[in-house]
């Protein structure tokens, strides 16, 4: 089963409006990280933001993370067509120490559509 | 190469066929990851390696599938007696080490599987 759901499933904005994309959780993290996908094809890494911190910066990229709703929100500022791929938030499994192993737990994803 | 390398990019095979899908993680990178993503779903966990050996198989689905990486380098993902159900985007991934909470994941592009 997925760790995080995403929501919306799809989203459909003009080019300038900002994105933002919601993500829940259901156990404990050490960190989320979100990852965007072109096409179905290969996925790259967006962000990354610790369960200490409560927002994180990253050009037009800004996450928030509020343990204690188990959530996480991805904005996107200023969207440009080139923006358009399926959007995934995951969380690694952890252990002992705060270590978290290569196991990465996916979200179901949002689509993100930008018209120009 | 300057990053992880997939072949073949796709596949068709004939259901109980046999299937080898390959993996070039990014030179120096310790960990190797394998997820599988079908059509509008987030990747799901297969297997891991660090260095050698598989430090967790536990999202293999069955016995038919399986993952070697002799070398600690290349791997191959093997499956047996195709079903139809095998039909998805297998993704190849590597770190330099496997603590996500200071190393980045990054993916190849993908194979991607029809059984027919």
């Amino acid at each position: 089963s997925q760790q995080g759901e995403e929501d919306p499933q799809a989203l459909s904005i003009q080019e300038g409006e900002n994105a933002t994309m919601n993500c829940s959780y259901k156990t404990s993290i050490n960190n989320l990280q979100w990852y965007r996908q072109n096409s179905g094809r290969g996925l790259v890494h967006l962000i990354l933001i610790r369960s200490n911190e409560r927002e994180k910066h990253s050009g037009r990229l800004r996450v928030t993370l509020d343990t204690s709703k188990k959530s996480s929100s991805l904005l996107i500022t200023a969207s440009r067509a080139a923006d358009t791929a399926s959007y995934f938030c995951a969380t690694p499994l952890w252990g002992a120490g705060g270590t978290s192993y290569g196991k990465l737990t996916f979200g179901q994803g949002t689509i993100l559509t930008v018209h120009p | 190469g300057a990053g992880v390398s997939q072949t073949p990019s796709n596949k068709v095979t004939e259901k109980g066929k046999y299937v080898e899908l390959r993996c070039d993680p990014i030179s120096g990178h310790t960990a190797l990851y394998w997820y599988r993503q079908s059509l509008g779903q987030g990747p799901e966990f297969l297997i891991y390696f660090q260095g050698t050996g598989a430090a967790d198989d536990s999202g293999l689905p069955n016995d038919r599938f399986f993952a070697v990486r002799p070398e600690g380098s290349v791997s191959t993902l093997k499956i047996q007696r195709t079903e139809r159900g095998d039909s998805a985007v297998y993704l190849c991934a590597s770190s330099l080490g496997t603590d996500l909470s200071g190393n980045t994941i990054y993916f190849g592009e993908g194979s991607w599987l029809t059984v027919v």
